[in-house]
């Protein structure tokens, strides 16, 4: 149980395109999402938290008009890289969490999204 | 922000032998969780301890948590091939909106 399925698994496109990365729990409900960017050999830098039906939550230095997050519904949530630019190339992953407030639970990863901008 | 500190960095070791990996961290925690991951793929959950508990196991993983030390470890024992991963501890902070602070990993090899 508590599957995340995150896709595309790898996006390459050109320097101004936008793209949509999508995180879905196919098993389970989740409230709260959360969106990560990793550089080579490093750790986890959390991006935002995304809430269903509210605004997302970002982390300090991260543009949210640079990256929109929609979380409509229990079981998906959407990363949208608008305009992006080489230096926006990484490797994005998703979680999802089950439980709600403060239960002991861990979080499920998507298997990320590589994304290449030529 | 980054709060924990995993140490190795990196440590490669034989089949069949023991590894061990070390996480501290900076605040009082609700729970300590460890993670894997495999190149290029996403994070997957070994091990959630909770702030009340000293000792967990899950098959060949064995997990302490020290909250006087804020410190805790994960024990892979008689570690096989493919156990190859970098492994993650984070904290689930008490007050911090249920996001997980990460420690920088712990790049292991386990050479067949």
């Amino acid at each position: 149980g508590a599957v995340v399925s995150q896709h595309p698994s790898w996006v390459i496109c050109k320097s101004g395109t936008s793209v949509k990365i999508e995180c879905r729990s196919l098993d389970f409900q989740a409230t709260t999402m959360f969106w990560y960017r990793q550089f080579p050999k490093q750790s986890l830098m959390l991006m935002a938290t995304s809430n269903e039906g509210s605004k997302a939550t970002y982390e300090q230095g991260v543009e949210k008009d640079k990256f929109l997050i929609n979380h409509a519904s229990l079981t998906l949530s959407t990363l949208t890289v608008t305009s992006a630019h080489p230096e926006d190339s990484s490797f994005y992953i998703c979680s999802a969490r089950t439980g709600t407030g403060l239960s002991n639970q861990p979080q499920h990863f998507g298997d990320g999204t590589r994304l290449s901008i030529l | 922000s980054q709060q924990g500190e995993e140490d190795p960095q990196a440590l490669s070791i034989q089949e069949g032998e023991n590894a061990t990996m070390n996480c501290s961290y900076k605040t009082s925690i609700n729970n300590l969780q460890w993670y894997r991951q495999n190149s290029g793929r996403g994070l997957v959950h070994l091990i959630l301890i909770r702030s009340n508990e000293r000792e967990k196991h899950s098959g060949r993983l064995r997990v302490t948590l020290d909250t006087s030390k804020k410190s805790s470890s994960l024990l892979i024992t008689a570690s096989r091939a493919a156990d190859t991963a970098s492994y993650f501890c984070a904290t689930d902070n008490a007050g911090n909106n249920r996001k997980l602070i990460w420690g920088l990993g712990t790049s292991l090899a386990v050479n067949p």
